[in-house]
């Protein structure tokens, strides 16, 4: 069964530090979304990317955040200059047609 | 502002028994809601979902429910086994956007 991968699974930083989140969404999908989940807390909305540009983003979703579909395959998150509060699970997820978004497994990223 | 929320933060049920999860929303303007499941160090992972012109849904030993009357969604578990134990989302979104909108999450431990 396919299924979204993302790499790495655990990032440590130094505050200031960029970092870069990457993921391989299911091959046929066309909507593209990253989610990030700080401990204990809700999954929370980032950015969505549809046709090769962003089609929504949250307010977390500031300057300091880009995204990217460098090729067929990888989509990624850039953090310019990583903050402490960034230390979160980051989530990736993609969807063909429809609501049913697949999520991958999670990048932890700890900004120290 | 408007949000997606959860009843009840934990829910503890004896394996075999029935559990439910309740879910209250306040966007009018959402047409659609999934509950995801996440267990610990993982993703959320698609349970079940149902649109907004439909007041019920069944699939493997889950049932939603939908009342748009008072902006509620449960999730009903038959026969909860220990595999059941994980933290449960439900997340609403609009056909329009894709985007979703989490719940702060029900912990449910199935007793033995």
């Amino acid at each position: 069964e396919p299924e979204v991968t993302q790499t790495p699974s655990h990032q440590v930083t130094q505050m200031g530090q960029e970092v870069i989140l990457r993921c391989v969404p299911i091959s046929n999908h066309l909507y593209f979304y990253w989610y990030r989940q700080i401990l204990g807390q809700k999954v929370e909305f980032l950015v969505s990317f549809y046709n090769n540009e962003i089609s929504e983003k949250s307010e977390i979703f500031d300057d300091q955040f880009s995204v990217e579909r460098p090729d067929g395959s990888n989509f990624t998150l850039k953090i310019r200059s990583t903050k402490l509060e960034d230390s979160a699970m980051y989530f990736c997820a993609s969807t063909r047609d429809s609501n049913e978004q697949f999520f991958g497994p999670g990048t932890r990223l700890t900004v120290l | 502002g408007e949000s997606v929320g959860l009843h009840l933060p934990t829910l503890s049920v004896q394996e075999g028994d029935n559990s439910i999860i309740n879910c209250a929303y306040s966007n009018s303007a959402s047409d659609y809601f999934i509950w995801y499941k996440q267990e610990s160090g993982k993703g959320p992972q698609f349970i079940i979902d149902i649109r907004s012109n439909m007041d019920k849904r069944q699939g493997q030993r889950v049932t939603v429910l939908l009342n748009k009357t008072v902006k509620h969604l449960s999730l009903q578990i038959a026969a909860t086994q220990p595999g059941d134990s994980a933290v449960y989302f439900c997340a609403e979104g609009s056909t329009n956007d894709y985007k979703l909108s989490f719940g702060a999450g029900t912990t449910v431990t199935v007793r033995a």
